[in-house]
């Protein structure tokens, strides 16, 4: 089946502008997760959804971001009033639903790139 | 903090060649680890995961391993290609963790 898909692939934007990064994960996994990731470096924690829940905003910068999974599916990382800082890859990942005693392996999507100018 | 390094940064190797490609953590109490291989303009693939019970997976010419005692894992390439060539990635989890943390990464060149 379709992988995880996100889009836009690439964002331009001024800074100041506020952003919306969208993230539609595999059919039927209900966790889902969003990572950022600076140049030469590995992807880094954000914040993770189990259904229309957000479970875990602990590696969200600031309050200048924010996420949403209102049904449960698509997600949407939006940025306001973006920095030069905020440039990177923005990656989101799912999995089947998140338990204690087990854990699911973790499927990303191509990401976007976000430059602010 | 939970910090990872993966050695070598850059890699350099003949086709047909056997290699070894490593990661290590500063909290030797990693659970799940997961093996990713990273194309430019791509997505993250994930090659191998090795859950809490297990430790060790392969999958084709893959192999990977994990030492839960000293917090270090091995990634080796049988007979590598020109097509493997790409950054590998490992990632960790604690226990009843889903955030994975993520080395920098070795990016692999097969010379033809």
């Amino acid at each position: 089946g379709a992988g995880v898909s996100q889009s836009p692939r690439y964002k331009v934007t001024k800074r100041g502008q506020d952003v919306a990064l969208r993230c539609d994960p595999i059919s039927g996994h209900v966790s889902l997760y969003w990572y950022r990731q600076a140049l030469g470096q590995g992807p880094e924690f954000l914040t993770y959804f189990n259904y229309e829940a957000q479970q875990d905003k602990s590696g969200l910068p600031n309050d200048r971001f924010s996420a949403e999974r209102p049904e449960g599916s698509i997600s949407t990382l939006t940025i306001q009033r973006t920095e030069q800082r905020d440039s990177a890859m923005y990656r989101c990942a799912s999995s089947l639903e998140v338990a204690i005693s087990s854990y699911n392996e973790q499927f990303f999507g191509p990401g976007t790139r976000l430059t602010v100018l | 903090k939970q910090e990872v390094t993966q050695i070598p940064a850059a890699l350099s190797v003949p086709e047909g060649e056997n290699l070894v490609l490593n990661c290590s953590f500063t909290d030797s109490a990693i659970y799940n680890l997961q093996w990713f291989r990273q194309d430019p303009g791509k997505g993250l693939t994930s090659l191998l995961l090795i859950q809490s019970s297990q430790r060790e997976q392969t999958s084709g010419r893959l192999n990977a391993s994990l030492d839960k005692s000293s917090g270090r894992s091995t990634l080796y390439i049988a007979a590598s290609q020109p097509g493997d060539s790409a950054t590998y990635l490992c990632a960790g989890t604690g226990a009843g963790s889903y955030q994975l943390t993520f080395g920098k990464g070795t990016k692999l060149s097969v010379i033809p």
